[in-house]
């Protein structure tokens, strides 16, 4: 059972153009959201995170948005540039399960010049 | 801040043999490490959870007897694979968190072994 669910695969998006990667889960327990951006043969290296008393964000170009009654959250990148293309993970954690990440499987981004 | 790095970044050996990955975090004290295993194009996959000074918790299907996690100082976690074999050639990565109130967890860059 997919707790933290990416269902677009893989996103095409314009330089300079605004991306906006989508993420859901079930689990009303999380209380903590992160994102998190991966190169092929690297290690995930962290963007943002939101708390569930928060709904918003922001750090300069990356802006995360949470929709707790829709168990939603967004992250949005604008202006988009070549080098953010990359696979973006949306992870989450509660405190019950020693802040263990729950996955999301990835959002593949190119933002083509 | 928040840097965690691996040794070595990548590792062949043979057969039978063991080998030790070290994870570090180099500006901050971590009191829990993670090390995750990725297998290709697949998600990052949780092995065992690794409070200092305390025995690791391993996920369901991960033996711990194989995959031996020591978590020793606040600084330091280690990842030895036993008697490895070649299906346990993969990317190995480790990821670190701080104390109460930390939630985020910042990763090293990954090793790949390589079993021969």
């Amino acid at each position: 059972d997919q707790q933290v669910k990416q269902n677009s695969p893989s996103l095409s998006v314009q330089e300079g153009r605004i991306s906006i990667l989508n993420c859901d889960y079930t689990n009303s327990m999380f209380d903590y959201f992160l994102w998190y951006k991966k190169y092929p043969a690297e290690g995930p290296t962290f963007l943002i995170s939101i708390s569930s008393i928060k709904d918003k964000n922001e750090d300069g170009r990356f802006t995360v948005f949470l929709n707790k009654s829709a168990k939603h959250l967004s992250l949005h990148i604008v202006p988009s540039q070549p080098g953010d293309s990359a696979v973006y993970f949306c992870a989450a954690s509660n405190a019950g399960n020693n802040r263990k990440l729950i996955w999301g499987l990835g959002t593949s981004l190119a933002v083509n010049p | 801040g928040a840097v965690v790095s691996q040794h070595p970044s990548w590792v062949i050996c043979k057969s039978g043999t063991s080998v030790k990955i070290e994870c570090r975090s180099l500006d901050f004290q971590a009191t829990t490490m993670f090390w995750y295993r990725q297998f290709p194009k697949q998600s990052l996959m949780l092995m065992a959870t690794s409070n200092e000074g305390s025995k690791a918790t391993y996920e369901q299907g991960v033996e711990k007897d194989k995959f031996l996690i020591n978590h020793a100082s606040l600084t330091l976690s280690t990842l030895t694979v036993t008697s490895a074999h070649p299906e346990d050639s993969s990317f190995y990565i480790c990821s670190a968190r701080g104390g109460l109130g930390s939630e985020t967890q910042y990763f090293g860059p990954g090793t790949r072994l390589l079993v021969l």
